[in-house]
């Protein structure tokens, strides 16, 4: 089956460490994105990437990177110089920009 | 600033009865409406959406709902809800390009 694959599911980093979220798709979609999702705050949009080798910066992406080396991956890695990175994280992608998106499982991260 | 808004947080309904979810947006311009769903343990997924054309927009599981220019509304309905709609409701607007701004989400509880 087609779909949106984000490992792990839980992730623990210590403080100061950079830790990498793995996002894979298997929908031969072009755009990709990742958002957090914090409790009462719906998803706020970190990246997003409309094809390889490009990516755009959302409204949150102050301590994080990503890179699209690939169409079918988007990894996000959260630096340490995220101060709140605590949070519930989703990857996304759809066949272009306006089309509905599909959403992988997410990823919890917990810092120790 | 673009924001989508969403009336309630929480909502407590008995089955049988009748839902309606608010949703607000603001902007000016074309937008595509969505409402996602997500849930309990499972991920984020795709209700209705409109694009243009008529608008009251059908979705799955007997949900529909009516988009209002005049009033930059997108209200989610159900006539009669039932245990299996419990879950976290998402309305999205993308206002061009490639991005999406998601409500904070409300999260229903049907009773049996």
């Amino acid at each position: 089956d087609g779909g949106i694959t984000q490992s792990p599911k839980y992730l623990f980093r210590k403080e100061g460490q950079n830790v990498t979220l793995s996002c894979e798709q298997n929908l031969n979609h072009d755009a990709m994105y990742w958002y957090r999702q914090d409790p009462g705050q719906g998803l706020r949009l970190i990246y997003y990437s409309q094809i390889v080798n490009d990516f755009q910066k959302g409204d949150i992406a102050e301590g994080y990177s990503v890179s699209r080396e690939k169409k079918e991956s988007f990894p996000l890695t959260v630096t340490s110089a995220q101060k709140n990175p605590t949070a519930f994280y989703l990857c996304a992608s759809s066949p272009e920009g306006g089309q509905p998106q599909h959403f992988g499982d997410g990823t919890r991260l917990s810092i120790l | 600033a673009q924001s989508v808004s969403q009336h309630n947080h929480h909502v407590i309904l008995s089955e049988a009865a009748s839902l309606e979810l608010g949703c607000n947006y603001s902007y000016g311009g074309t937008v595509n409406l969505f409402w996602y769903v997500q849930y309990p343990g499972q991920h984020l997924q795709l209700l209705l959406k409109y694009f243009s054309g008529d608008p009251l927009v059908k979705g799955i599981k007997g949900f529909e709902a009516e988009f209002i220019k005049s009033k930059f509304s997108f209200n989610l309905r159900k006539p009669s809800v039932q245990w299996s709609d419990t879950a976290e409701y998402f309305c999205a607007v993308r206002t061009g390009g490639f991005k999406t701004i998601f409500g904070a989400g409300t999260r229903l509880f049907v009773k049996a």
